[in-house]
């Protein structure tokens, strides 16, 4: 069974431009999480879907932050435009029931 | 809202020896579980081991053993028998049901042969 994927590993972008990253969920995974780490920071909790739908955007830091589950497969979350306090590691789960599976993370660096 | 706290920002051993990794956290909730993820150097996050706050039995996984205190809102991971390959960043979190995790500031393990 694949795991949770993550595209792209890394992304270096300068301030003011757009970013991208996707979160490919374990098949048949309703839940998906977005979590971010700022470099020397916690882990923080950005949001939740259930299939489709935004369960809690609760720590979403932003509106230059967008999240979108399509047909409740893979997820995107836009960066536009990138602060340079948006540098860190962006992680994606999946669950099925109450235990998330991480996916290998995205490093973005906003220079 | 619930903080998860844990004390040791870095740690090491000799290989073969036993280390305890402390958590502790605040909660006013009855119902919820603990968990302990590893992140070894550029790698996946990977689960180690899961609580469920009602179960009173201390979970175990091969190596790796639970000491939970509900009472105290206490969650300590032990590794026996340490292995080079549990060098790793280890990160202890809480999560109410059907919720988002709250993850501890982390725990480096360095594993010495």
């Amino acid at each position: 069974e694949a795991g949770v994927t993550q595209f792209p590993s890394h992304s270096v972008i300068e301030k003011g431009q757009t970013v991208t990253l996707r979160c490919d969920p374990i098949s048949g995974h309703d839940n998906l999480y977005w979590y971010r780490r700022v470099m020397g920071k916690e882990i923080k909790f950005l949001l939740h879907f259930v299939k489709e739908s935004k369960q809690d955007e609760s720590g979403m830091p932003n509106n230059r932050f967008l999240a979108e589950r399509t047909g409740g497969t893979y997820s995107t979350l836009k960066v536009q435009p990138a602060e340079l306090e948006d540098s860190g590691v962006y992680f994606c789960a999946s669950s099925h029931a109450d235990t998330q599976y991480f996916g290998p993370g995205t490093r973005l660096t906003v220079l | 809202a619930q903080t998860v706290t844990q004390s040791q920002p870095e740690m090491s051993v000799q290989e073969a020896e036993t280390v305890t990794l402390s958590c502790t956290y605040d909660t006013s909730e009855s119902n919820y579980y603990l968990f302990w993820y590893k992140q070894p150097p550029s790698r996946q996050m990977i689960l180690v081991i899961r609580q469920e706050a009602y179960k009173q039995q201390n979970a175990t996984e091969n190596r790796f053993s639970v000491n939970f205190q509900k009472a105290a809102k206490s969650f300590s991971l032990k590794i026996s028998d340490s292995q080079l390959g549990d060098t790793a960043m280890y990160f202890c979190a809480f999560m109410e049901y059907g919720n988002k995790l709250v993850f501890g500031a982390g725990t480096i393990l360095r594993v010495k042969s």
